[in-house]
């Protein structure tokens, strides 16, 4: 079974510039989440969606951070404009139950 | 709000040793914990979870965690450890008021030495 793709795996951008990030889930994984992972902290949880719809935004910054997933399936988070702070990995995981999968996530650096 | 602390920063152990790394957990109802590990580079790798039943767990790469609900504690433990098992280590509780996300300790460091 394949597991949970993310790119890019690395990207350095400047501050207030703009990326995005993909996710292709476990196929037949109804719930997405995207999570932040700054260095030396445990992952927190950006958004999750079921299926296409949103079911926790909560801690996303929506001033700088969208998030969408088409069709159920693929996911992708932007970042616009980016801040220093941005610089962390961002990890997408699927879970069709209790357990969620991760992927490699893309580690993004703000410069 | 359900949240887990992981009170060590890093767990030095030697090779053949056992190990454990400690886990506390705070939640309102019935407790849906997990361990993860993360090795340089990857993303993170399920390990085990207690969501109900015996209180000892056993998951992979032969790591086991006790449940201990008097002391709201849910440390992981491997008999003997292998140099290969040095990772950083993640405990979760799974939050129930955010979609059932994980909600997840900063996590620890564990240095398996020859």
């Amino acid at each position: 079974e394949a597991g949970v793709a993310q790119s890019p795996r690395y990207k350095i951008i400047e501050k207030r510039q703009s990326v995005a990030f993909w996710c292709n889930p476990i196929s037949g994984h109804a719930t997405l989440y995207w999570y932040q992972q700054i260095l030396g902290q445990g992952p927190k949880l950006l958004i999750q969606f079921q299926n296409n719809g949103v079911v926790d935004d909560s801690q996303l910054p929506k001033d700088r951070f969208s998030a969408e997933r088409l069709k159920g399936v693929d996911s992708t988070l932007k970042i616009q404009p980016a801040k220093l702070e941005d610089s962390a990995v961002y990890l997408c995981a699927s879970s069709p139950n209790y357990e969620q999968y991760f992927g490699p996530g893309t580690r993004l650096t703000v410069t | 709000a359900q949240s887990v602390a992981q009170p060590e920063d890093q767990v030095n152990v030697a090779e053949g040793n056992p190990l454990t790394v400690k886990c506390t957990y705070s939640v309102s109802g019935n407790p849906y914990l997990f361990w993860y590990v993360q090795y340089p580079n990857r993303g993170l790798q399920f390990l085990l979870k207690y969501i109900t039943g015996d209180n000892l767990v056993k998951g992979s790469y032969g790591f086991e965690a006790e449940f201990n609900k008097s002391q709201t504690s849910f440390h992981l433990k491997k008999p003997s450890a292998l140099v290969s098992d040095s990772a950083l280590y993640f405990c979760a509780v799974r939050d129930p008021n955010s979609g059932y996300a994980l909600n997840f300790g900063k996590g620890t460091s564990l240095l398996v030495t020859p």
